[in-house]
């Protein structure tokens, strides 16, 4: 079945500080593979998306590289802020979405300034 | 703006209680979706449909029931709580022409006692 695995938290970091996420998946097919934020009290927004193999999907500095040859899509961002502290989801669909999503455990962010 | 609408936030039930959980959508999107979010577990889908009196079963199913009766709204139904249902249940919907981009609500979080 679909699966996705990602590191455990909390992360802690330093405001500035470069971060990855990472996110690794199984899945049969080709899936598209996102990333989704969770603040505090609030549902969850998209953050970005990758609909094929090496397509990297980016918003807010965030970004992700779509890696079939790894099947992996870590999150990266060069310079965090307190703001981005949030837990953060990975997730995949086989078909695009319509039949829902496989989520990762998330991973809680906390950045201290 | 795009929105999800979760009638209630929070609600604390007895163990064996009818519970429904209402959500609607104003964005005449056709999929629509309900989650259960817990510790160390990630987000898991319980039931989703794709048009009005249409519903397929997710990952868990077990103990949940859903209606679709209007396009805008999707209610999840716990027949008989029992305290193992005490979670955070996030709504979703979705355009069927754009399946990935996916609209959360803020959650309800349900305790039953």
């Amino acid at each position: 079945g679909n699966s996705v695995t990602q590191m455990e938290g909390p992360v802690t970091l330093s405001e500035e500080a470069f971060l990855t996420i990472n996110c690794t998946y199984t899945a049969t097919g080709y899936p598209s593979l996102f990333w989704y934020v969770q603040y505090p009290g609030e549902g969850l927004q998209l953050l970005l998306k990758a609909t094929k193999a090496d397509d990297k999907g980016s918003n807010k500095g965030f970004e992700a590289t779509y890696r079939k040859e790894t099947t992996s899509f870590h999150l990266e961002k060069g310079s965090v802020q307190v703001s981005d502290s949030a837990v953060y989801f990975c997730a995949l669909s086989p078909g695009g979405g319509a039949d829902g999503l496989t989520f990762g455990k998330g991973t809680h962010l906390i950045i201290q300034p | 703006d795009v929105k999800v609408t979760q009638s209630s936030r929070y609600l604390v039930k007895r163990t064996g209680e009818k519970v429904f959980l209402e959500c609607v959508q104003d964005m005449d999107h056709e999929n629509m979706f309900w989650y259960r979010q817990d510790p160390g577990l990630g987000l898991r889908l319980i039931y989703f449909s794709y048009d009005v009196k249409m519903k397929e079963k997710g990952d868990i199913p077990e103990g949940y029931s859903v209606s679709r009766e209007k396009k805008e709204r999707f209610s999840l139904i716990l027949e008989s709580a029992s305290t193992n249902q005490t979670s955070m249940y996030l709504c979703a919907s979705s355009r069927r022409a754009t399946p990935d981009t996916i609209y959360f609500g803020e959650g309800s979080w349900l305790t039953v006692v």
